[in-house]
């Protein structure tokens, strides 16, 4: 099966700064890598996804980054905002096994400060 | 366009009993998924479903069991519950769930077991 780690599990950041969270994953046939952002009593939302055949991938302020050899992937978000603040996930898809079955991180309280 | 649905949004049981909780599905979706997230980790995978069969478990005990109508709408089952069983179940909709599709959750059922 597949390991997903994520850190930090919390991080402070004031408004305009960027912020970056890691993941590592434990199977090198994981060939999904969706990150998910979920506010206090919401439903995860799907913010950004990459394809282990693509290096990075960026919508407007968000970017995600991922090194097959390293088996790491990160999130970026720049020039953040107090409405970033919330939860995020990371999760792997691993392709052994059938369905599309998602294993998520911990996850990362991200908190924008004015 | 509906999204996930889910019902009902908060629930609250005494041990040994059952529960059921229902998902609708996005309109066009086949797939769907469901997860357990306890307080503070990621969701955790219980089982998938797509043309009602059964595409994957996760390791969760016996006492979960779910299935899949002919409209794709999909009911997950929990007997004997336990005080560790409260949890958010979140469900989620795929368009065929093969691997490395985007999930679009629901906004869950809120169990507590008391």
């Amino acid at each position: 099966g597949e390991n997903v780690e994520q850190h930090p599990s919390t991080l402070s950041v004031q408004e305009g700064d960027s912020a970056v969270i890691k993941c590592t994953y434990s199977d090198s046939a994981s060939n999904y890598f969706p990150w998910y952002k979920q506010e206090l009593g919401k439903r995860p939302q799907l913010i950004i996804d990459i394809r282990s055949n693509v290096g990075e991938k960026k919508d407007q302020r968000i970017a995600v980054t991922l090194n097959k050899t390293a088996k790491h992937f990160s999130l970026h978000i720049t020039e953040t905002q107090p409405e970033d603040s919330a939860v995020y996930f990371c999760a792997a898809f691993w392709g052994g096994g059938g369905g599309n079955k998602l294993t998520f991180g911990t996850g990362t309280q991200l908190k924008v400060e004015l | 366009d509906a999204g996930v649905t889910q019902s009902p949004t908060h629930l609250i049981k005494t041990r040994g009993q059952h529960v059921t909780l229902r998902c609708s599905p996005i309109s066009g979706h086949k797939s769907v998924s469901w997860y357990q997230q306890v307080l503070g980790q990621g969701p955790q995978f219980i089982f998938q479903y797509y043309e009602k069969e059964e595409r994957g478990r996760g390791n969760f005990p016996d006492r979960f069991s779910a299935r899949q109508f002919p409209n794709y709408s999909s009911e997950l089952n929990v007997n004997a519950l336990l005080l560790g069983d409260s949890a958010l179940y979140l469900c989620a909709s795929s368009l065929t769930g093969t691997g490395g599709e985007k999930l679009f959750f629901g906004s869950g059922t809120q169990l507590s077991v008391l």
